[in-house]
């Protein structure tokens, strides 16, 4: 039983180039949230989708789109990079709401030079 | 919004002693409250959540209590060992609110 899988791992980008995230999750949840992890920050909501077709804005949804291509795959975007969003990104899927324990992948750490 | 604050924000102790963490958070409706570890290079990993019309919720060697009254919480860690070392989470969140609002986190080092 795999979880939440991320890909890829790590990944460095140069300013102004554009990438996209991955993710998938196998437990047949409703929800599934991105965020990002920085020093001293605790994890940052970025964007969630609370069901297949739906997605919302976290606290830190800029310069940022995400795609919910089915019940178990939601991806991240990042359009133009820029070294403010150079962090580990998260994703994690859990149940109804955020009532419910949510699960967390290994991450993708993101460097923009 | 919701804030959580957390501390310490690091935290050493000798293998076989406890650990405390605490956590407070800012909205009284706040109602579930997760405890995650995260070890070097992995994602956070879920160990122990509470609810709010529970007071203490144990299982083995980590326990997490709740104090509504006064928002705060904290993950008690009995009999710590090596492995134990690690990044703490707290995190809070109420219903109809999407996302788990996280503390800033605790580094615990275990020293043998």
């Amino acid at each position: 039983n795999a979880g939440v899988t991320q890909t890829p791992k790590f990944q460095v980008l140069k300013t102004g180039q554009s990438m996209t995230l991955q993710c998938a999750q196998d437990m047949n949840h409703n929800s599934m949230y991105w965020y990002r992890q920085d020093p001293g920050m605790g994890l940052r909501l970025i964007y969630y989708s609370a069901s297949e077709g739906t997605t919302d804005k976290g606290e830190v949804p800029n310069g940022y789109n995400v795609s919910r291509l089915n019940k178990r795959e939601f991806s991240l975007r990042l359009e133009s990079a820029a070294p403010s969003q150079t962090s580990v990104y998260f994703c994690a899927s859990g149940g109804v709401d955020s009532n419910q324990p949510q699960h967390f992948g290994d991450g993708t750490r993101l460097s923009i030079l | 919004g919701e804030n959580v604050e957390q501390h310490p924000s690091t935290l050493s102790v000798q293998e076989g002693d406890s650990a405390v963490i605490k956590c407070t958070y800012s909205d009284s409706a706040s109602n579930y409250f997760p405890w995650y570890k995260q070890e070097l290079g992995k994602g956070p990993q879920l160990i122990i959540d509470i609810r709010s019309n529970v007071g203490e919720k144990k299982d083995q060697r980590i326990a997490v209590t709740l104090n509504k009254t006064a928002k705060h919480f904290s993950l008690h860690i009995t009999e710590t060992q090596p492995e134990d070392s690690a990044v703490y989470f707290c995190a809070a969140s109420k219903p109809g609110r999407r996302a788990l609002t996280f503390g800033s986190g605790t580094r615990l080092q275990v020293q043998p």
